[in-house]
Order: C-alpha cells, then structure tokens, then sequence
C-alpha cells in the first residue's frame, strides 16, 4: 500500500467556489503532514503544514483526522490562480501523494 | 535568500548516450534529495542525502543511475546509459530542520 493516496481529480469548479480534497494515509504514527502545490511545468512549493490541532491561513484550512487516517485541504472563495496540482507528503517522509487536479474556471 | 540551483533545465538525448544533473542546494541544508517526476505522476525519490552520505538509495535503478554528493554541498546525478523511460523532470530538493522541502526549478529530460 503507498504511504499516501490522492484522488487525481481533476477538479473542476468555477471561480468564488469552495473546494475540498483529501489524502489518505497509511501509517499510523504520522502525525504531521505538509501540503505543496505545483503549477504547471513548475516545480512543488510548500502550501502549508498540518497538525493534529489543524492549520488555517487565509482562505486555506488543513485539516488532520487520525482516526480515519486522512488529511484535508479546504480552499474558500476560490480564485483562477488557485488552479494547479496539490501534493501532500508527511513530515520527515519522501513519499509523495501523485496530487489532486485542480482547476479554477472563471 | 537563494533557492535550490539546478542545472541544465533542459536536456534532450538520445537512448543509451549519457548524461548529469547539477544540484546547489540552499546554503546551510544538510539534507538533499533527487526526485524523478513522471508528467502526471507526483514526485518519485532517488536518493537522500544527509551532508555526503546516503541515508535512502533504495529506489535508486542503480545499474543506471549514481549519484554523489562529495563535499556535502553540490551534488549530481547521472544516467548511464540513458533509457526512453527515464524522460521525466528531475527535481533536486533541499531540507530545513522543520523538514520542509525547498525545490529547485527542475531539469526537462528527453530521451529520444
């Protein structure tokens, strides 16, 4: 079993939406993640961490449940510059998710 | 401050012929990686280093691929002979003691 699992999307929603996406995990003791995105032809740059105790920061909110063994992303009031690949990796880990799609349309 | 250096960014070759990619990490990070990333696919680790030694290799196809970090600063990977398969982006990352991962613009490999 991969150490964590994404649903490749795409996700699709118009501009002002809210979207959510999760990653799955396989081992138990992670207890924190980090979320990266990666624009087109880009490389990944760090999003934001998560913690047992969630991370908010601006229209971004992560969030960790370890009773089901999965991490969130939620992206509020959604913006076309929100479109791109969102990986999640745990802390200290080298196991990339393969991302979730996303992409905002006006 | 300076982010991860790498070069070439872009590489075409043909099969069996071989080639390297340069990595400068961020001044001060002792840990390094190597990724291959399949278009479509997320990131893929070669090779960590920790200063100049190897700390994880083991997805490392290493009748083809090396890779070493002699001073514990720069380091290159290399592909020989090089494959169709091995068309990939690789990325060169390094790591802060938080082990939040800074990557570098990547190398575009094309085997022809």
């Amino acid at each position: 079993r991969k150490e964590v699992e994404q649903d490749p999307g795409p996700f699709n929603v118009p501009e002002g939406a809210t979207v959510a996406f999760n990653c799955t995990y396989s081992n138990s003791a992670s207890q924190s993640f980090f979320w990266y995105r990666q624009d087109c032809r880009k490389e990944p740059k760090l999003l934001m961490s998560v913690y047992s105790s969630g991370n908010e920061d601006g229209r971004f909110t992560a969030q960790l449940n370890r009773a089901s063994q999965y991490i969130s992303l939620l992206i509020r009031d959604s913006k076309l510059s929100d479109s791109a690949t969102y990986l999640c990796v745990p802390k200290g880990g080298m196991r990339f998710g393969a991302g979730t799609r996303l992409t905002v349309k006006p | 401050e300076a982010g991860v250096a790498q070069s070439p960014r872009y590489k075409i070759i043909e099969k069996r012929q071989s080639v390297a990619f340069w990595c400068n990490p961020i001044s001060g990070h002792a840990t390094l990686y190597w990724y291959q990333q399949i278009l479509g696919q997320g990131p893929k680790l070669l090779i960590q280093f920790q200063n100049n030694g190897v700390v994880d290799d083991s997805q490392l196809p290493k009748d083809r691929f090396s890779a070493e970090r002699l001073k514990g600063v720069d380091s290159t990977l290399k592909i020989q002979p090089a494959k169709l398969e091995d068309s990939a982006v690789y990325l060169c990352a390094s790591r802060t003691d938080y082990n939040e991962q800074f990557f570098g613009p990547g190398t575009r490999l094309t085997v022809l």
